[in-house]
């Protein structure tokens, strides 16, 4: 079946840090893979996306590599701002057909 | 563009009451989905109308009542509701199954 494993949080780090949430995955056949941002009170944000192996999705100074091999998308920035303070979910969809499957979230807060 | 609309932002209703979501995206997108949330949780897929034929119903109580009227609106009927189901209410509409664009929410409240 399908299904993704995210990093449980919560996370807290200092502005300027070096963040990574890690996300695996299972999929039968070849899905795309997402992050999206859910900051409180609002609706999840598309924050970037990979469609094929090897595909690196950037977005904002995020960026997450398609790795077939480790059946991993990893998410990573160089320095967080307190304004990065959000919920992240990886999620993948299989392409054959219209569901998503999403982790359950990491949440991420900086501190100044 | 790809902004996804709902109304109302807020809804608080009591479990006797009637009332109704309303989701909007003018995308061109042919796939509607209606999520519930609740906090510190990942949305948990509701129904899914492809082509504004229903195609998935992850078994919802029949106090929830979905409509397609076009293929840019997207209604959620409401009725009878419990306070368990108070929640953040996801809208979203994707093309052919690839990237999902979600709006801002509905607050509801049930009391």
């Amino acid at each position: 079946g399908n299904s993704v494993t995210q990093m449980e949080g919560p996370v807290t780090l200092s502005e300027e840090a070096f963040l990574t949430i890690n996300c695996t995955y299972t999929a039968t056949g070849y899905p795309s893979l997402f992050w999206y941002v859910q900051y409180p009170g609002e609706g999840l944000q598309l924050l970037l996306k990979a469609t094929k192996a090897d595909d690196k999705g950037s977005n904002k100074g995020f960026e997450a590599t398609y790795r077939k091999e480790t059946t991993s998308f990893h998410l990573e920035k160089g320095s967080v701002q307190v304004s990065d303070s959000a919920v992240y979910f990886c999620a993948l969809t299989a392409n054959t057909g219209n569901q998503f499957y999403f982790g359950t979230g990491t949440s991420l807060t900086v501190i100044p | 563009d790809t902004e996804v609309t709902q109304t109302p932002k807020h809804l608080v209703m009591g479990m006797t009451n009637k009332k109704s979501l309303k989701c909007e995206q003018h995308m061109g997108h042919r796939a509607m989905y209606w999520y519930k949330q609740k906090a510190k949780k990942p949305p948990e897929l509701m129904f899914v109308y492809s082509y504004e034929k229903l195609s998935i119903n992850e078994s919802v109580p029949s106090r929830f009542s979905p409509e397609c009227p076009n293929s840019s609106l997207l209604n959620l009927h409401l009725h009878a509701l419990q306070p368990e189901d108070s929640a953040l209410y996801l809208c979203a509409s994707s093309q052919a199954g690839l990237t999902q664009y979600f709006g801002p929410g509905t607050r509801l409240t049930v009391l």
